[in-house]
């Protein structure tokens, strides 16, 4: 697979520490906001998404937190392991032409997990 | 992986030559994606498909131009390639309009010298 020499923010962890990345978000209309993980070499794969009208859902090891007010989205991942090493998207789910959705990622975090 | 299959994986060509890249998936989604990924911009979207003969600009338009003659194949092309379009390129999938799980395909690295 192809991989991006991205030139990231990277946030560094202790395995087995809580990770929290952050991500800020300009379109308000968006009825969904996604996380997706991207590993080196690989294609981004989805991880958890969170409706609008929501403010936290959990999943495994992760939990999403939505904050309309500021526009902000976080993404929590509990017990950090040395395969999340990865970059972090946040997007969200827009509208686009006749009532269809196109999906638009932002910028990317890097996480690094220390063992 | 959605049976998600990127063509050329590689390839180099010269400024001003015409490219297509091919997306080819098998699982009859309805919605697909252009994606170029650069160092310090992340993932951004070139043009996507809502169904066939369906298309829509994303973020980074100009200079791309995409054809759906079929379900399965979404072709991207540079008309005209310059050295600005060096970049990974990535397709994705989605059932369908209420789905926010895209799946990737691996990647076509371009460069243009």
């Amino acid at each position: 697979g192809e991989s991006v020499g991205l030139h990231l923010p990277t946030l560094s962890v202790q395995e087995g520490d809580n990770s929290i990345i952050n991500c800020a978000y300009s379109n308000s209309a968006s009825d969904y906001f996604i996380w997706y993980k991207q590993e080196s070499g690989k294609g981004p794969q989805f991880i958890i998404d969170i409706r609008s009208n929501m403010d936290k859902r959990q999943g495994q090891r992760v939990t999403v937190l939505l904050n309309k007010t500021v526009k902000h989205l976080s993404l929590q991942i509990a017990a950090t392991q040395p395969g999340d090493s990865a970059v972090y998207f946040c997007a969200e789910k827009a509208l686009g032409m006749d009532s269809s959705y196109k999906l638009i990622f932002g910028s990317g975090t890097r996480l690094l997990v220390r063992p | 992986d959605a049976g998600i299959t990127q063509s050329p994986r590689h390839k180099v060509t010269e400024t001003g030559t015409p490219v297509t890249l091919r997306c080819h998936q098998t699982e009859n989604h309805r919605y697909m994606y252009w994606y170029r990924q650069d160092p310090g911009h992340g993932l951004r979207l070139i043009h996507y498909s809502y169904g066939v003969k369906d298309t829509d600009k994303g973020e980074v338009s100009d200079g791309y131009s995409v054809s759906r003659s079929k379900t399965e194949d979404f072709l991207l092309t540079l008309e005209s390639a310059t050295s600005s379009q060096t970049s990974v390129y990535f397709c994705a999938v989605t059932p369908g309009a209420a789905n926010t799980e895209a799946f990737f395909g691996q990647g076509t690295r371009l460069t243009v010298v």
